[in-house]
């Protein structure tokens, strides 16, 4: 199956610790990549490959994988990592696909 | 620093076909890959293909065989993405997105500021 799932919505106490997760087959082949989406605008790169964040990215984002089920930890989440995260990876054949996204709640 | 620029939001009757286009600066266009997701009102993302201007051969999600071109013109990096046969499904913002790729993993970075496409009649 080339499908990735994620939980609709996960919400997190200010400065608290969360984590978004993103299963599928195709996991335990390849690694995600993580995406942050906030209203009206287009996504943003967190994370890359096994745990690699972008240029200006805040350290409190970091990614992990295990089996077919991949992570997007946010350590003190912020007021403004509230928004939606999406993962996404390739399958065998090169086609790509993403989860159907986590709307992030920051209390 | 690669950017990507796209063309502005269209308007469009159903059966009508779409191009919407994605201007790159920075960086070897030639050599990198480019995507197009789109996302419905209120929906996901959904990948609908991409091209590597270099080899010019695009793929596309079986989603959208038969509907959608991927092209691109190297002379003025631009990337172009065709999608034919609308209909009000079809409405939705339309992203351009550089893919990198290694063995084990790809990403997206950056990414166009999206092009609305209403389907209407």
């Amino acid at each position: 199956s080339s499908e990735l799932t994620q939980d609709p919505a996960v919400s997190v106490a200010l400065g608290q610790t969360v984590r978004i997760t993103c299963q599928g087959d195709s996991l335990r082949s390849y690694y995600a990549s993580w995406y942050q989406q906030k209203p009206g605008q287009a996504p943003v790169l967190v994370i890359y490959g096994k745990n690699n964040r972008p240029s200006g990215i805040p350290d409190r984002f970091s990614g992990s994988s295990s089996g077919n089920t991949a992570s997007l930890t946010i350590t003190g989440a912020q007021a403004e990592d509230e928004a939606d995260y999406y993962c996404n990876s390739r399958d065998s054949s090169g086609n790509q696909v993403f989860g159907g996204g986590t709307k992030l709640t920051v209390l | 620093q690669v950017q990507l620029v796209q063309s502005g939001a269209e308007v469009k009757k159903p059966g009508s076909s779409v191009k919407v286009s994605c201007k790159a600066s920075g960086g070897t266009f030639s050599s990198y890959a480019i995507s197009w997701v789109r996302q419905a009102p209120g929906q996901g993302l959904e990948w609908m293909g991409g091209i590597i201007p270099i080899f010019g051969t695009a793929n596309y999600a079986q989603k959208f065989q038969g509907r959608v071109t991927i092209t691109t013109d190297e002379s003025t990096s631009t990337a172009y993405m065709e999608l034919s046969s609308l209909r009000s499904e079809d409405t939705a913002v339309y992203y351009c997105a550089r893919k990198v790729r290694s063995v084990l993993e790809n990403w997206f970075d950056p990414w166009g500021q999206g092009t609305l496409v209403t389907v209407s009649s």
